[in-house]
């Protein structure tokens, strides 16, 4: 079966970096993505990682490591609106979603 | 940008009804749509692929019979829950990728109640 483990919560402060983590075992892989979803919406996709490194868009990154069965959320210089759900998904034959980083940016 | 829309954006039904939730592409087409679901506090599942012009694909353990797909042109797919009852009320999200096709775009979702 397959697994993607993240942590349920974060609580970080505004202008600072956090990194949220994500671990996945899994037969294959496909790529693997994540969103950051605020309570009571839909999701914004932010990143998509099939090969290993770092792909920066912005403030936010995204890191892999295919070996590891690895990857994280980068964000910097978080700001008030950073305060979201964070959901980390793998692709092989299915999409399967970790339960997501209720991240937390306190003044 | 690319904008994805969805609707209704909220519906509420009796048990035993069909209900079908709409997804456009509004300034890009989209070959390949997807379907996700959402309980209360829960995280999303992917349901299944659309892809224009032939069968979708479903996730293990979505029954096709009871969620239709429809994705007859290249700017709109369409869900049907058919034969609802009170446990498919969820909320519904679609998505596709758009621009240079390394964005993935989510339609605002659509809630269902089925009483």
């Amino acid at each position: 079966g397959q697994n993607i483990d993240q942590p349920t919560e974060m609580t970080a402060t505004e202008g600072a970096i956090v990194q949220i983590n994500c671990t996945y075992q899994t037969s294959g892989f496909n790529g693997l993505f994540w969103y950051q979803q605020h309570a009571g919406e839909a999701p914004t996709f932010l990143s998509y990682n099939v090969l290993d490194g770092l792909e920066e868009k912005g403030r936010f990154s995204s890191f892999l490591s295919r070996s590891k069965g690895y990857s994280y959320l980068l964000l910097k210089e978080l700001q008030m609106k950073d305060s979201a759900s964070y959901l980390c998904a793998v692709r092989d034959n299915d999409m399967r979603f970790g339960a997501g980083t209720r991240l937390t940016v306190k003044p | 940008g690319a904008v994805v829309s969805q609707h209704p954006s909220r519906v509420i039904c009796k048990s035993g009804t069909s209900v079908k939730i709409e997804c456009r592409s509004l300034d890009f087409q989209a070959t390949t749509m997807f379907w996700y679901r959402q309980f209360p506090k829960q995280s999303l599942m992917l349901m299944a692929t659309s892809n224009e012009g032939s069968k979708a694909t479903y996730e293990q353990g979505v029954e096709k019979d009871k969620f239709l797909i429809n994705h007859a042109s290249l700017t709109l797919s369409t869900l049907t829950v058919t034969s609802a009852h009170p446990e498919d009320s969820s909320f519904y999200i679609c998505s596709a990728w758009g621009g240079l096709g390394d964005t993935q775009y989510f339609g605002p979702g659509t809630r269902l109640t089925v009483l």
